[in-house]
């Protein structure tokens, strides 16, 4: 599509309970982000793929939070046993192949906003 | 020291003003330069990107930068009250694909 989508809009999830969310990038585009932004606008960045490959993986706290991009598939993101911590808006980004200055522009999904109660 | 900084504001401008908002970045290595504008509730959207020295011009828009000073701003000519939003810097390093945000300027434009 011509958008990043991302579902659900809304989630909320019980403490230690699983999260899982969706995006789908912009048709085209071969890298994905995901980022994690609470209050005062932080961004935090999660990780990357290229395709379905991890890219970059520095943000994530790896002990309960993991990531997919399946060809065909909507890329995810699941958090085990969630914190009151996790609450936040998980923002998904596109960009393009790499090549020309353009490339690197990342395109915004929506978000999920995640409330752990 | 913050990879990227930005004034949190909030920038308060008369209606018709110009709006300046400043950016300043420690990694001398960076290439690419971003400007998003993020509505309370809604996702960044992609203003302005800006890779050389110098202004770059988009209708109300200009950005600037200067890489000596690792300094970048965006100037918002005959500011509009739907200008009014928070402002986030973004700054990629040469060889990566990573961007790394400021944490955004608030602008108020006032009617």
């Amino acid at each position: 599509g011509e958008e990043v989508a991302q579902t659900p809009k809304h989630l909320v999830r019980g403490e230690g309970q699983k999260a899982k969310l969706y995006c789908a990038p912009i048709k085209g585009h071969s890298y994905v982000f995901w980022y994690q932004q609470v209050l005062k606008n932080e961004f935090k960045f999660l990780i990357s793929f290229q395709n379905e490959n991890v890219f970059d993986e520095t943000g994530m706290p790896k002990e309960r939070f993991s990531a997919k991009c399946l060809p065909n598939s909507p890329c995810s993101l699941e958090i085990q046993a969630t914190k009151l911590e996790d609450s936040a808006v998980y923002f998904c980004a596109s960009s393009q192949s790499e090549g020309g200055q353009g490339a690197y522009e990342q395109y915004f999904g929506p978000g999920t906003r995640l409330t752990v109660t | 020291q913050k990879e990227v900084e930005q004034n949190s504001g909030p920038l308060s401008v008369p209606e018709g003003a110009i709006a300046s908002l400043n950016c300043t970045y420690s990694d001398r290595g960076s290439q690419s330069f971003f400007w998003y504008r993020q509505y309370s509730g809604k996702s960044p959207e992609l203003i302005m990107s800006i890779y050389s020295n110098g202004d770059k011009e988009d209708g109300r828009f200009t950005a600037q930068l200067n890489k000596a000073s690792q300094y970048v701003s965006l100037l918002i000519r005959d500011s509009q009250p739907s200008d009014s939003a928070t402002y986030l810097c973004a700054v990629r390093v040469g060889g990566y694909q990573k961007v790394t945000f400021g944490t955004g300027t608030k602008l108020q434009v006032i009617p």
